[in-house]
């Protein structure tokens, strides 16, 4: 099966610019997470969807992070504007989302490497 | 809400040797445990779960252990190979339609051939 895709791979960008990364997520996974991982660090999670429906952002820097699936497919991350300690990896993740599924496994697209100079 | 630690940090082994890695956690309603592998530059990976109404689980050269009791569970890694090297997470989660992970933060395994 295909896997969870994720652009752009690499994004430099100056402090105080916007930046935004696209997520893909399996065919058929309801839910999708978007995880900053600081290196060094385990996967923080910012927010989960189910369908096109936040579920959780409590980790979410909301005056300047911004996120949305509008279709309850693909889903958008926005930095505006960014900060210096926004350079991390972001990762996007995605699973079927429903309990008494036999998986709760997480699978992980290959990150977005944003570098804020 | 739940907190997951794990130890070492690092960890460099000598090929062949067993390798073990510890995570615990504070929420007693967590009944997932997931670890992941994340090779250098590449996305996490499964590599092996247990549920909280088993006590071990073995895949191969990995097995891992929970001891609900005292909140904890552990990865071993037997015999291992020069590409076992990468960081290992551990992570906690309740099996509800949430599945939020919570995610130690990490081990370096460093196999040395």
């Amino acid at each position: 099966e295909a896997g969870v895709a994720q652009s752009p791979r690499y994004k430099i960008i100056e402090k105080r610019q916007s930046v935004a990364f696209w997520c893909n997520p399996i065919s058929g996974h309801a839910t999708l997470y978007w995880y900053q991982q600081i290196l060094g660090q385990g996967p923080k999670l910012l927010i989960q969807f189910q369908n096109n429906g936040v579920v959780d952002d409590s980790q979410l820097p909301k005056d300047r992070f911004s996120a949305e699936r509008l279709k309850g497919v693909d889903s958008t991350l926005k930095i505006q504007p960014a900060k210096l300690e926004d350079s991390a990896v972001y990762l996007c993740a995605s699973s079927f989302g429903t309990s008494g599924i036999t998986s709760n496994e997480q699978f992980f697209g290959p990150g977005t490497r944003l570098t804020v100079l | 809400g739940e907190n997951v630690e794990q130890h070492p940090s690092t960890l460099s082994v000598q090929e062949g040797d067993s390798a073990v890695i510890k995570c615990t956690y504070s929420d007693s309603a967590s009944n997932y445990f997931p670890w992941y592998k994340q090779e250098l530059g590449k996305r996490p990976q499964l590599i092996i779960d247990i549920r909280s109404n088993v006590g071990e689980k073995k895949d191969q050269r990995i097995a891992v252990t929970l001891n609900k009791t005292a909140k904890h569970f552990s990865l071993h890694i037997t015999e291992t190979q020069p590409e076992d090297s990468a960081v290992y997470f551990c992570a906690a989660s309740k099996n509800n339609n949430f599945n939020k992970f919570y995610f130690g933060s990490g081990t370096k395994l460093n196999v040395k051939p």
